[in-house]
């Protein structure tokens, strides 16, 4: 049973140009939950997601970034217009329900040059 | 919006010892608490999950406890190894099942 997948492990992108980070959960999982680690900081929650539904984007910066789970594929995470302040480590988390544990990705490094 | 706080930040003990540290989350509006663990390189690993006053977990060599109405958690390591060492992160849950806050985390270092 693979675990949560993420991709890609490393991106690298220049300023105003579109980062797309794909996660893909463990099967049985229908939540999703992405997470930001800006360097030197701890985890900060940005967007919980089922399929085909947004449950709580209260972490999530106003403009530029989006997210969506489709019924078929994976977690986008979508940000527009990267800017250098966007550099960090995003990690993928998926449960088979809320209030159960959350497996991780082992995320992704986006670089803004 | 929850504010989960952790201490110590960083903890450095000698193989063998025993060692503990806590969580505090706000109590009301409470619906689960999560500890993890997150060695440097990988990704955090889910150690438990607790949603009752009270209540008792253990893996192995780690226990936690957790107490709802004050809002506090503690995690304990009997017997520290030096692959303990990581990062040791709780994360507090609200009532709605949704809102997920992770504490700064304490990191541990087990010196051989």
């Amino acid at each position: 049973n693979a675990g949560v997948m993420q991709n890609p492990r490393h991106l690298v992108r220049r300023r105003g140009q579109e980062a797309r980070l794909r996660c893909s959960p463990m099967k049985g999982h229908s939540h999703v939950y992405w997470y930001r680690q800006l360097p030197e900081e701890g985890l900060k929650f940005m967007v919980y997601l089922q399929k085909e539904n947004i449950i709580d984007e209260s972490g999530m910066p106003k403009e530029r970034f989006s997210a969506e789970f489709p019924k078929e594929g994976p977690s986008i995470l979508r940000i527009q217009q990267v800017v250098r302040g966007d550099s960090a480590a995003y990690f993928c988390a998926s449960s088979p329900q809320t209030g159960q544990p959350q497996h991780f990705g082992d995320g992704t490094r986006l670089s803004i040059l | 919006i929850l504010n989960v706080e952790q201490s110590p930040q960083s903890l450095h003990v000698q193989e063998g010892d025993s060692t503990n540290f806590t969580c505090s989350f706000p109590s009301s509006n409470f619906y689960a608490l999560h500890w993890y663990r997150w060695e440097t390189a990988k990704s955090p690993e889910a150690l438990f999950v607790m949603t009752l006053n009270g209540d008792e977990k253990k893996k192995g060599r780690i226990s936690a406890t957790l107490n709802t109405k004050e809002g506090y958690s503690y995690l304990y390591i009997k017997g520290s190894q030096p692959e303990d060492s990581a990062t040791y992160l709780c994360a507090s849950q609200d009532n709605y099942g949704q809102n997920f806050v992770f504490g700064p985390g304490t990191r541990l270092s087990v010196l051989p």
